[in-house]
Parts: C-alpha cells; sequence; structure tokens
C-alpha cells in the first residue's frame, strides 16, 4: 500500500506560538490532501482540502487564517497551527489521494498530537 | 449531503465471539462505504471499503461488511473476536473513492477474555 508520513507524531507548544505539521506521500504523488481533527472521544471532523499550487479549501466555521495549509508540492501539504491556544489541542490526521490505474484512493498519515499548554 | 450514524458508542464482546457494529448511511448519490479502525494515539487503517459489485466485502483480519441498500446499512462483522480486535472503529461515507470522507462517531470495542 501507500505510504504516508505525518511529522511530528506528537508536538507540545506554548500558547500563543505557532505549529507547523507536515504530511509527506512517501511513493506517490498527490495533487489532493485532506486535513481531518479529531478532539478526544470523538470523530474526525474534516477542516480543509489542500490542493496542489492552489488555495485550499477549508470547511464552514474552520478560520483559515489561524490554520494555514500550504501545499507546495506534489508530495507534501503542511498545516500551520497559528497563535495556538489550549482550546486547540486535538489529534491532527492528514490523507492524501494517490490516482492512478483508474483508481482513486486515499490514505491516511499516523496523525500528529497537539498539545498545547 | 451524506451522514454516517453508528449505533453503539461501545461495544463488548468475549474472545471469540461474534462481533457486530453498526453502521447505517444517508446518501444522495450512490455511496463508497468504508471501514477504518484505529488503535490509540495512531492513523487509521482500512479494514474495507466497498465501492460497486459484490455487496459482501471481505477485509483484513477477519472482517467483512455487507452493503444493504434497502436498509441503508454497512455492519461489520467478524465471527471470532480476537484480543488484538480491541480498537476505535469508524465507519465513513464518500460521493466518489478518494473524495472527502465524511465519519461516523465512532464505536469502541472491548474485547474481554
Amino acid at each position: 500500500g501507500a505510504v504516508v508520513s505525518q511529522h511530528p507524531s506528537w508536538v507540545i507548544c506554548k500558547s500563543g506560538t505557532s505549529v507547523k505539521i507536515e504530511c509527506r506521500s512517501l511513493d506517490f504523488q498527490a495533487t489532493t490532501m485532506f486535513w481531518y481533527r479529531q478532539f478526544p472521544k470523538q470523530s474526525l471532523m474534516l477542516m480543509a482540502t489542500s490542493n496542489e499550487g492552489s488555495k485550499a479549501t477549508y470547511e464552514q466555521g474552520v478560520e483559515k487564517d489561524k490554520f494555514l495549509i500550504n501545499h507546495a508540492s506534489l508530495t507534501l501539504s503542511t498545516l500551520t497551527v497559528t497563535s495556538a491556544h489550549p482550546e486547540d489541542s486535538s489529534f491532527y490526521i492528514c490523507s492524501a489521494v494517490r490516482t492512478g490505474s483508474g483508481r482513486t484512493e486515499a490514505f491516511f498519515g499516523q496523525g500528529t498530537r497537539l498539545t498545547v499548554v | 449531503a451524506q451522514s454516517v450514524t453508528q449505533l453503539g458508542s461501545h461495544v463488548s464482546v468475549s474472545e471469540g465471539a461474534l462481533v457486530l457494529l453498526r453502521c447505517n448511511y444517508s446518501s444522495s448519490v450512490p455511496p463508497y462505504l468504508f471501514w477504518y479502525v484505529q488503535y490509540p494515539n495512531q492513523g487509521l487503517q482500512l479494514l474495507l471499503k466497498y465501492t460497486t459489485g459484490a455487496t459482501l466485502v471481505k477485509g483484513i483480519n477477519g472482517f467483512e461488511a455487507e452493503f444493504k441498500k434497502s436498509e441503508t446499512s454497512f455492519h461489520l462483522t467478524k465471527p471470532s473476536a480476537h484480543m488484538s480486535d480491541a480498537a476505535e472503529y469508524f465507519c465513513a461515507v464518500s460521493p466518489t473513492s478518494g473524495s472527502r470522507l465524511t465519519f461516523g462517531e465512532g464505536t469502541q470495542l472491548t474485547v474481554n477474555p
């Protein structure tokens, strides 16, 4: 199967600072990546759709100026949580879409646990 | 719009017993349906998916699910639970393969010795 790597796996930051999370497709190119957020004991909620070379599409209620997404290459999308606050503490998971041989499939990264103190 | 409902946020079974995790969906288009498993502090692992064709789908680790259009259901089953099956399970739906997923609330499966 295809491999999607997220980095870091976990991060602790101080309130008011910014944190960058990387999502890489290691063995395929992905024009589309998705960013999800999962609060403790809850389901995954789509935050935004990241498209290579264009602006991300954010879901309703997600602040685009707070959650900056950059998809500058076909193998890398980054999510930057700016001016993080404790309520941003969550598990962030990306997925990358692989297209080829008549099939389209999404693969998930291992997630990033963000704790803001 | 699409939505997913997982009946039962917690399911507990004995080792060796049948596992049944329920999932009902709502979709205005023919859905693509998925089951994922998540272990603590880890990402999602795809168990199985339904796209088109055969309605009984077999996945990894002995799991299978049946797409029943008339019941708008996609329940996950496994004949005999193992301790290693204890995890969180998510049912998800999307309008096409590789597009955004809408997840259910998840079901925590506990397997008792």
